[in-house]
């Protein structure tokens, strides 16, 4: 599986927009990459993916580079209960295929009042 | 998505002594996968575990010390053997719908003394 780079921390102001980062430099061309977050204490939870086009949901935005080196994670308006670890993974295929998630450190993201 | 819950939520063991996880998911699943969360750390795989075939283990990870039983499609169970406080952990487990996305249960938390 291709390896992902995330800042450790950031903050966010609660109302505006976070923006996290991902670096996937070496993503394979049949890679998809998936957004988990995982509040304190309870399991990860799916955000969003995509392949290379940019994506949206009811939880956020996916913006994802036209070389597919990099993406950002949008949460639009941070919320206190956006407080999590967010987790950049990439891996191959959009199907039920069985591939186990590479959880890395993940960004530790702090939403402030 | 899926709904999983697993039991039990929490447990604290004696050293030597054994735990079984069991994990229910509300529809019928191919792939399971467990997880281990050991203290201030990310997600690691510990195996996948397929309904009718012997469960897949991850390096490091070994039957004997964490056997797998998938008896139906909707339930699986882990067991930690001969613990030590070095299994103090939250494990969880988690399924893949046809979209690649990974649904996660609320984890067991183990303390071992």
């Amino acid at each position: 599986d291709a390896k992902t780079t995330q800042p450790p921390s950031m903050d966010c102001a609660e109302g505006r927009a976070a923006n996290l980062p991902c670096n996937h430099s070496t993503i394979s061309g049949n890679e998809y990459v998936y957004w988990y977050r995982q509040i304190h204490s309870q399991g990860p939870q799916y955000i969003i993916h995509g392949l290379k086009n940019n994506e949206t949901n009811e939880m956020a935005s996916l913006i994802i580079t036209e070389d597919r080196k990099s993406s950002t994670l949008i949460l639009p308006h941070a919320t206190l209960r956006d407080t999590a670890v967010y987790y950049c993974i990439v891996r191959p295929s959009n199907s039920n295929s069985g591939y186990a998630l590479n959880f890395g450190k993940g960004t530790s993201l702090l939403v402030t009042p | 998505s899926a709904v999983i819950s697993q039991k039990p939520s929490r447990d604290i063991c004696q050293r030597g002594t054994s735990l079984t996880i069991q994990c229910q998911v509300d529809s019928q699943v191919t792939m399971m996968f467990w997880y281990r969360q050991q203290p201030g750390q990310s997600l690691t795989l510990i195996a996948t575990a397929n309904q009718g075939s012997e469960a897949t283990y991850e390096s490091g990870f070994v039957i004997d010390k964490f056997p797998i039983s998938r008896p139906n499609l909707t339930f699986s169970t882990l067991t930690v053997s001969n613990m030590s406080p070095e299994d103090s952990s939250i494990y969880l487990c988690s399924v893949e719908d046809h979209r690649g996305r990974q649904f996660f249960g609320p984890g067991t938390r183990l303390t071992v003394l």
